[in-house]
Parts: structure tokens; C-alpha cells; sequence
């Protein structure tokens, strides 16, 4: 099965700052990734799919990259709602399985 | 605009099968154009696939949790389901049922989510 690991797991930041969550796959998964965003008590919601398409309504300020194995989610200028963990997910099949990172938490600095 | 709502009990004992099911409202289980799952996450952990299900009947199953989990969909209701039999401790999770609308993102990834719901396990 494929694994995903993220770096940092935690990231302290302050308002305005360039904020980048690499995510790593144990194998080539082409572009078959998405990004996710999860504040506490609520589901996560989408924001980057196929590594680098963002999804409907997410703030330009957000921005991912990468392909085989390692990619970033980008946040140019981090607003006061950015503060939430950030999990990315595989896709390579169904057939495999999909799994997800075990999250990045970006906490006010 | 499409919304999902989990239900089921919120504790069950060691051993016992897990049943929810996910009414879908704003659209059909049986559209061709969403593929329907389920995710779980433990208390203060990450988020872990379970299944997923298509309205052909195609079904598929996270392979560490294969042996245990059915997913299914009762179109009559417009609401999809998951049964993870012999739970213990660690089935404990916020359960969440997604669904994933493949015209507009990918079959593959979560648009739409439902707000979770905790089962717990234990006596």
C-alpha cells in the first residue's frame, strides 16, 4: 500500500506569512492528490485536487504543486482563517486504497 | 446544494457491528455523477478511508478494513450505509460519510462532506 508522510507536523506562523506543507507519497502517484483543510469539531474541506487544481471558492491564496512523489500546498499570505490542520490525500485507485497524510497543524505563532 | 447527514447509535459493544447509514439531500444515490464513501478519525488523530460505493453497485474497500466493512446504498431512501463488524476500542472514531462529485473535482476526492458523527466502542 502506499504511504503518505507530511513535514512539518507542526508549523508555527503569524498572519501574513509564507507558509509551505510538503507532502511525500512512498510511491509515484502521478498528480493523483488533494489537499484538505480541517478546523476542530468540523469535516474537512477540499482545497487542491489533481496536486495542483483548486477547488471551487478556495482563495487564490492558496497554491500546490509537485507530481511522482513529493508536493507542497502553498499559502502566500496566511489569513486568520488559515489556522486549521492540513492533511493531504493519494488517489492513485481504488484498487489500492487511498490514504491520507497524518497532517500538518498551523498554529499562531 | 448537496448535504449529507450521518446517523446511527453512538456506542456499541466490543465485538457488535458498527451500522450507519447517510441521507443524502439535494441530489440522488444513484446519480452517475458521485461516487459515495466513508472516512473515519479517532479522537485527536489523522483521517482513514473505509469505503466507497458507485450507484452500478461497484463497491470498494480499504484493504486493512476489507474483511469487516460492507458498504451499500438503499435508493428508495436516498441514503448509503456502512457495517464494520467485530469492533473494539480502536473502531473508536468520528465517522464521516462524503461524497465525491466527479464531473466538477475527480470520482476520487471528497467535495462533499457530512458533519461526523462519534461512535464510540466499549461495555
Amino acid at each position: 500500500d502506499i504511504q503518505m508522510t507530511q513535514s512539518p507536523s507542526t508549523l508555527s506562523a503569524s498572519v501574513g506569512d509564507r507558509v509551505t506543507i510538503t507532502c511525500r507519497a512512498s510511491q509515484s502517484i502521478s498528480s493523483w492528490l488533494a489537499w484538505y483543510q480541517q478546523k476542530p469539531g468540523k469535516a474537512p474541506k477540499l482545497l487542491i485536487y489533481k496536486a495542483s487544481s483548486l477547488d471551487s471558492g478556495v482563495p487564490l491564496r492558496f497554491s500546490g504543486s509537485g507530481s511522482g512523489t513529493e508536493f507542497t500546498l502553498t499559502i502566500s499570505s496566511l489569513q486568520p482563517d488559515d489556522f486549521a490542520t492540513y492533511y493531504c490525500q493519494q488517489y492513485k485507485s481504488y484498487s489500492e486504497g487511498f490514504t491520507f497524510g497524518p497532517g500538518t497543524k498551523v498554529d499562531i505563532k | 446544494q448537496l448535504q449529507l447527514q450521518e446517523s446511527g447509535p453512538g456506542l456499541v459493544k466490543p465485538s457488535e457491528t458498527l451500522s450507519l447509514t447517510c441521507t443524502v439531500s439535494g441530489d440522488s444515490v444513484s446519480s452517475d455523477t458521485y461516487y459515495w464513501g466513508w472516512i473515519r478519525q479517532p479522537p485527536g488523530k489523522g483521517l482513514e478511508w473505509i469505503a466507497t460505493i458507485y450507484y452500478t453497485g461497484s463497491t470498494y474497500y480499504n484493504p486493512s478494513l476489507k474483511s469487516r466493512v460492507t458498504i451499500s446504498e438503499d435508493t428508495s431512501k436516498n441514503q448509503f450505509s456502512l457495517k464494520l463488524s467485530s469492533v473494539t476500542a480502536a473502531d473508536t472514531a468520528v465517522y464521516y460519510c462524503a461524497g465525491c462529485h466527479c464531473p466538477v473535482t475527480s470520482c476520487y476526492t471528497f467535495d462533499y462532506w457530512g458533519q461526523g458523527t462519534l461512535v464510540a466502542v466499549s461495555s
